[in-house]
């Protein structure tokens, strides 16, 4: 079966770090395009970052670009993002996500894990 | 950045009502356009992609037409539980923008 599992998520104070995984399970990671998608609570759904599916390139949102970074571990099977100078507005449900890839969109999602930013 | 516009925000309709969802993309994105349901507390399930192809396991009550910038999501015929918020999703090259969401609930 075909699944995401992220973990990772937290309280964390204004400007601080948090480093969020994503292990897949039934596919191989490493050979599909992979996105973070968050929303924020009450709010709409919001794609954070993402690996192109021949995975030589990455994708940020302005919102996040120069404080997130996707990376992967192909021995793991495993997506992460680290956040960086995390804001009161990063606050929200992050899932991971299998997608786009050869046409087709986001068809795979991770429960999602959720991420407080608080003093 | 393309931006991705719905509408209505929300609507009301009853058990059976044929209900019609826009999404209007700022310039063209072929049929690199997805359709999303997201019921209340739950994770976001692909409904169609490629603007008019339902993903495996969608009921046929669903269907999505349009291409270019102009798209439209059709429930033939409401069901309780079709109660959820609807997102359209551009995915033809990053940003992977998400419009901002049509709640649909029962009159």
């Amino acid at each position: 079966e075909v699944q995401l599992l992220e973990s990772g998520g937290g309280l964390v104070q204004p400007g601080g770090s948090l480093r969020l995984s994503c292990a897949a399970s039934g596919f191989t990671l490493s050979t599909y395009g992979m996105s973070w998608v968050r929303q924020a609570p009450g709010k709409g759904l919001e794609w954070v970052s993402g690996f192109s599916n021949s995975g030589s390139k990455t994708y940020y949102a302005d919102s996040v670009k120069g404080r997130f970074t996707i990376s992967r571990d192909s021995s793991k099977n495993t997506l992460y993002v680290q956040m960086n100078s995390l804001r009161v507005d990063d606050t929200a449900v992050y899932y991971c996500a299998r997608g786009p890839n050869r046409g087709n969109a986001f068809d795979v999602w991770g429960q999602g894990t959720m991420v407080t930013v608080s003093s | 950045d393309i931006q991705m516009t719905q509408s209505p925000s929300s609507l009301s309709a009853s058990v059976g009502d044929r209900v019609t969802i826009t999404c209007r993309a700022s310039q063209g994105i072929s049929d690199y356009l997805a359709w999303y349901q997201q019921k209340p507390g739950k994770v976001p399930e692909l409904l169609i992609y490629a603007a008019s192809t339902l993903q495996s396991g969608v009921p046929s009550r669903f269907s999505g037409s349009g291409s270019g910038t102009d798209f439209t999501l059709t429930i033939s015929s409401l069901r309780p539980e079709d109660v959820a918020t609807y997102y359209c999703q551009k995915y033809y090259s990053a940003p992977f923008t998400f419009g901002p969401g049509t709640k649909v609930d029962l009159k």
